[in-house]
């Protein structure tokens, strides 16, 4: 099973549709969860931190299941300006170093 | 946002050339990254310095060489590249309390 995994896409869905995501880790012991935002030659940026009971920031909610060890983002209501590439990241034990990304979910959302 | 910044956004370098990456961060934070990221593929990463100490050297080959004066620089030097080593170089960085990362735009480098 790869550390971090997620469906790359893309996801073709229409302007104010919803969307969700889930990306699954491997190692159970995993500290901290994320999502982070990348535009086309563009750098990452963070989107949304994870909590355990789940957190919303406007259209975009984000939930962990550590049982299934997965994460999921949700969009509703979803815009054309979010037409990106979301990525998975998952922080390693023990606060060490290790922070790793999955290889990230193409979005397009359609006029 | 000029939290994390990095120069050059762009270069062009030959196979014998001997050039730098830069980044600095204004953050207060005390782990810095080096990422690699190919066309159309997953971030890669390379370097990890945490309080100016290299933790993590992700098998990158020793033309690339890092460096980290301070907690709030970090230097990326280049020799004797190859084509494939064209990609965006991103530098991020890290509070020593959270994990979240953030990154510099990236210096858009090719090799000829």
């Amino acid at each position: 099973r790869k550390e971090v995994e997620q469906d790359p896409g893309p996801f073709n869905v229409p302007e104010g549709a919803t969307v969700a995501f889930n990306c699954t880790y491997s190692n159970s012991a995993s500290q901290s969860f994320f999502w982070y935002r990348q535009d086309c030659r563009k750098e990452p940026k963070l989107l949304m931190s994870v909590y355990s009971s789940g957190n919303e920031d406007g259209r975009f909610t984000a939930q962990l299941n550590r049982a299934s060890q997965y994460i999921s983002l949700l969009i509703r209501d979803s815009k054309l300006s979010d037409s990106a590439t979301y990525l998975c990241v998952v922080t390693g034990t023990d606060r060490d170093d290790k922070i790793i990304f999955g290889k990230g979910t193409r979005l397009h959302i359609l006029p | 946002e000029t939290g994390v910044t990095q120069t050059p956004r762009h270069l062009v370098m030959g196979m014998t050339n001997k050039k730098s990456l830069k980044c600095e961060q204004h953050l207060g934070h005390n782990a810095m990254y080096w990422y690699k990221q190919s066309a159309k593929k997953p971030l890669e990463l390379m370097f990890v310095y945490n309080f100016k100490e290299q933790t993590e050297n992700n098998s990158v080959p020793s033309r690339f060489s890092p460096e980290c004066p301070n907690s709030s620089h970090l230097f990326l030097h280049l020799h004797t590249l190859q084509p494939e080593d064209s990609a965006l170089y991103l530098c991020a960085s890290r509070a020593g309390d959270r994990n979240e990362q953030y990154f510099g735009p990236g210096t858009r480098l090719t090799v000829t």
